[in-house]
Parts: structure tokens; sequence; C-alpha cells
């Protein structure tokens, strides 16, 4: 069974860096093909795709996001890490990962998702 | 960036409807057209992938059609438990992009 579970601060001050944990099971990060991306969803608002790392350790990033986003993997743990810098009130939102595979050179879906986690940003 | 226009933004229907969600890609994705539901408070869900391929488990009410950059999911005969926001997300390339969603309401 593959899941994906995230974690992190609830709450996260302006200016702050914020670092998210998706640790997942049932799938290894280094298997050919297999990637985890990162979304996020502020409230009552549409879901924004934020950056993806594949088995090989390549990294892709949100156009509007990418010189505050940095992702990595642990394959050891079976982990991904998120960081955002510079945090907003605009961030505030639920952030998902989310598993996703690249075969017939090409990417699949989104089929397995974390249950996401809130994180406010407030002074 | 790919960006994806869905339509309408939202809509009400009843229960046994025909209902049908539009999703339109500013530049040609072939195929790579994916779709998602989501309830209040939950994770999106797969339903469907590659623009017409029903994902494990998904009722069979539920198909996609379309290519290059027009796409549409319906759902046959609306059942209560699909009301919900519906999304399209292309993965032709990245950074990959969501439509605005769709809300589906009871009327």
């Amino acid at each position: 069974q593959v899941t994906l579970r995230e974690s992190g601060p609830a709450l996260v001050k302006p200016t702050e860096t914020l670092t998210l944990t998706c640790t997942f099971s049932g799938f290894s990060l280094s298997t050919s093909g297999m990637c985890v991306s990162w979304v996020r969803q502020p409230p009552g608002k549409a879901l924004e795709w934020l950056a993806l790392v594949d088995w090989d350790g390549d990294k892709y990033y949100s156009t509007s996001l990418k010189t505050r986003l940095t992702v990595s993997k642990d394959t050891s743990k079976n982990q991904v890490v998120l960081t955002m810098t510079n945090m907003d009130p605009v961030d505030t939102a639920t952030y998902y990962c989310a598993r996703i595979q690249y075969k017939y050179e090409s990417w699949s879906a989104f089929d397995i998702w974390g249950q996401g986690t809130m994180v406010t940003v407030s002074s | 960036d790919i960006q994806m226009t869905q339509s309408p933004s939202s809509l009400s229907a009843y229960v046994g409807d025909r209902v049908t969600i539009t999703c339109r890609a500013s530049q040609s994705i072939n195929r790579y057209l994916n779709w998602y539901q989501q309830k209040p408070g939950k994770a999106p869900k797969l339903l469907v992938y590659s623009a017409s391929s029903l994902h494990s488990g998904v009722p069979s009410r539920f198909s996609g059609s379309g290519s290059v950059t027009d796409f549409t999911l319906t759902i046959a005969s609306l059942q209560p438990e699909d009301f919900a926001t519906y999304y399209c997300q292309q993965s032709y390339t990245t950074p990959q992009t969501f439509g605005q969603g769709t809300k589906v309401e009871v009327k």
C-alpha cells in the first residue's frame, strides 16, 4: 500500500523559512520513474503545483516560486523535503505531497496524495 | 507556462443529471490531461488520466475525452457523492499546472 504523509510547522512567521517533510511508504524513490511532487492550496482557492523531484535527483520548480523553493530527497529515509524561504501571509495554504511517475517518456498523474498539512503565516 | 482554463467555474445540478466540465489548455498538450475530484477538507483524488483512462476504482459514470487543447469530463448520472470540486491538470511538461476548478453543487 502506497502512502504519503506531510509534516511540518503549522505556524510560521513572515520572512521565516518553511521546511516540510513528506514521508512515504510502498514505493522507492530510487526506482526508475518514481517521482514526488508538492502542491499547495490556499483556503478556498485552487491547487497550485510547486515542485517535483525524480528518481534520478532531477528537480523542477514553479516558475513564479523557483527562487524561493528547494526540494530534496533522502532515499534511505523515504523522505522528500521542501523548503520555502521568505514566507508571507499569502503563502498560507494546505501543502500536499503526491506521487507521480515518469514512464514511456511522459509524466503520468498524481495517483496517491498525502492528507495535506495546513501552514499559516502570521506574526 | 501552460495555462489551464476550466468552465464553468461552478454549476448546480440535480441527482441523475448528466454533467459536463470542460478544460482548455493554452497550447497543445497532446493527451496529457488528468482530472481530480476534491471534497472539502480532503486531498484531491485522481479520476481520469491521459485524457480518457479511468483510474482504478473510479465509477464508470465518469468519463474523459479530448486531445490537443480541449478536454471534457462527463458524469453520466450525477450521484449524491459526486458533489465536489473538480480540477484538470496538465502533465505534458513542467511546470505542471492546474485549472481553477469547477464546483458542482446540488440544485
